[in-house]
């Protein structure tokens, strides 16, 4: 079956600018993660949905991130006022339940200019 | 969840067995060992765990020792497509995230 998908690819912007990341989970997974990757660093944890609320948020790095996942299926990464630190690859993964493998997609590159 | 420590680099010769070693000996009676592995350019790929008895799949085998202080992958004849970056990571039964480390960076070589 299909695994995880994400669009955009790769998304260029420009200092201040406000961007969505999409990612579609697998079907039927309840569970869904967000991470960030910077260059030569392994994946940070940003935000863990159980369905369709945030069951932990403890790794967006300031209000300027939000998510959503409104129907408990595709959730939407969110980034206001968009930082040349906020370049990096952004992750989505999900799986069946919370504790469950993770199963990734390939992410979005995103470059602030 | 308990810290690991894995070699930065590794090369291994093409048809060999890579033996990728993963010390986490903090880790809590409740943890599982996890391996990932990131081929360039692509998403982590989930490989295996365990918690206490080796495993063994069709990608690779996981030894953990009887202390469970430490762990090995093995890929039993490498190839050229399994150089990545492989993440050794430790997780209680119920967490959902994942805490990556910098990895293991293991090249192939024909």
């Amino acid at each position: 079956g299909a695994g995880v998908s994400q669009t955009p690819s790769n998304k260029v912007t420009e200092k201040g600018k406000y961007v969505e990341l999409r990612c579609d989970p697998i079907s039927g997974h309840t569970a869904l993660y967000w991470y960030r990757q910077s260059l030569g660093q392994g994946p940070e944890f940003l935000i863990y949905f159980q369905g369709t609320g945030a069951a932990d948020d403890s790794g967006l790095p300031n209000d300027r991130f939000f998510a959503v996942r409104p129907e408990g299926s595709v959730s939407t990464l969110k980034i206001q006022r968009t930082e040349r630190g906020d370049s990096a690859v952004y992750l989505c993964a999900s799986s069946l339940m919370g504790a469950e493998t993770q199963y990734f997609g390939p992410g979005t590159r995103l470059l602030v200019l | 969840d308990a810290k690991t420590t894995q070699p930065t680099s590794m090369d291994c010769a093409e048809g060999r067995a890579a033996n990728l070693p993963c010390n986490h000996s903090t880790i809590s009676g409740n943890e599982y060992v996890y391996w990932y592995r990131q081929i360039h350019s692509q998403g982590p790929q989930y490989i295996i765990h365990g918690l206490k008895n080796n495993e063994t799949n069709e990608m690779a085998s996981l030894i953990i020792t009887e202390d469970r202080k430490s762990s090995t992958l093995i890929l039993p004849h490498a190839t050229l497509r399994d150089t990545a970056v492989y993440y050794c990571i430790v997780r209680v039964t119920q967490g959902n995230k994942l805490v990556f480390g910098a990895g293991t960076i293991l090249r192939v070589k024909s």
